[in-house]
């Protein structure tokens, strides 16, 4: 399979936990988004990533939200001191090239539900 | 500031009829459009994009979108429905022009009836 993939694809915690997400892009796809999705809405964006270098970010995403991509591979999204309202699908895509007009492959998805 | 919007949450159709998806954005710079399907428990899947060749694209599974500058909409349509394009559509307008940004829409279900 050489789409992209995503870990865990769900994640029950308790609030105040801290949650870690993973994606693999679709290899040398040098472009990486994240986004949230809550029922019923369409995708939220949240980040991107140029190969290592984090060009983006949305004001969506608090301070208790981090995301890396150490190598210009896969990536992780931290969630810190997790609250209810953070339970929603993440979702993560990437695209090649340079161009907004790239199209995005996404991935399933990781759902989380903060209890 | 860009903004999507769908202008139907629901759109219920019957099998073998035309499909109309309804979509308006808003967007200070020449961005580029995209529709994308979302099926139950799998991730989204491109249907189709705008990127300022013609102005009406193609896409796959008969799916096509005409970009109208000067309606500033871009309406996703199919001749005819099947039961498995029963499913959510968004429509995406994305662009660069003081940061990177893609705005999704809050979707349309299309529902389909035998």
């Amino acid at each position: 399979d050489t789409g992209v993939s995503q870990n865990p694809r769900h994640k029950i915690t308790k609030r105040g936990q801290n949650v870690t997400f993973r994606c693999d892009p679709i290899s040398e796809h040098n472009r990486l988004y994240w986004y949230r999705q809550t029922l019923g809405q369409g995708p939220e964006f949240l980040t991107y990533f140029q190969n290592e270098a984090q060009l983006e970010k949305s004001r969506l995403l608090s301070d208790r939200f981090s995301a890396e991509r150490p190598k210009g591979s896969f990536s992780t999204l931290e969630i810190q001191r997790t609250e209810q309202g953070d339970s929603a699908m993440y979702l993560c895509a990437s695209s090649s090239g340079l161009a907004v007009q790239e199209t995005q492959y996404f991935g399933p998805g990781t759902r989380l539900l903060v209890l | 500031a860009q903004s999507v919007t769908q202008l139907d949450s629901h759109v219920s159709v019957s099998e073998g009829t035309p499909v109309l998806l309804r979509c308006n954005y808003s967007s200070s710079y020449s961005p580029s459009l995209f529709w994308y399907v979302q099926h139950p428990n799998k991730g989204l899947q491109l249907l189709l994009k705008y990127t300022s060749a013609a102005t009406l694209v193609k896409g796959i599974n008969g799916f096509e979108a005409e970009f109208k500058k000067s309606e500033t909409s871009f309406h996703l349509t199919k001749p005819s429905a099947h039961m498995s394009d029963a499913a959510e559509y968004f429509c995406v307008v994305s662009d660069e022009n003081g940061g990177f940004k893609t705005i999704f829409g809050a979707g349309t279900r299309l529902f389909v009836k035998a």
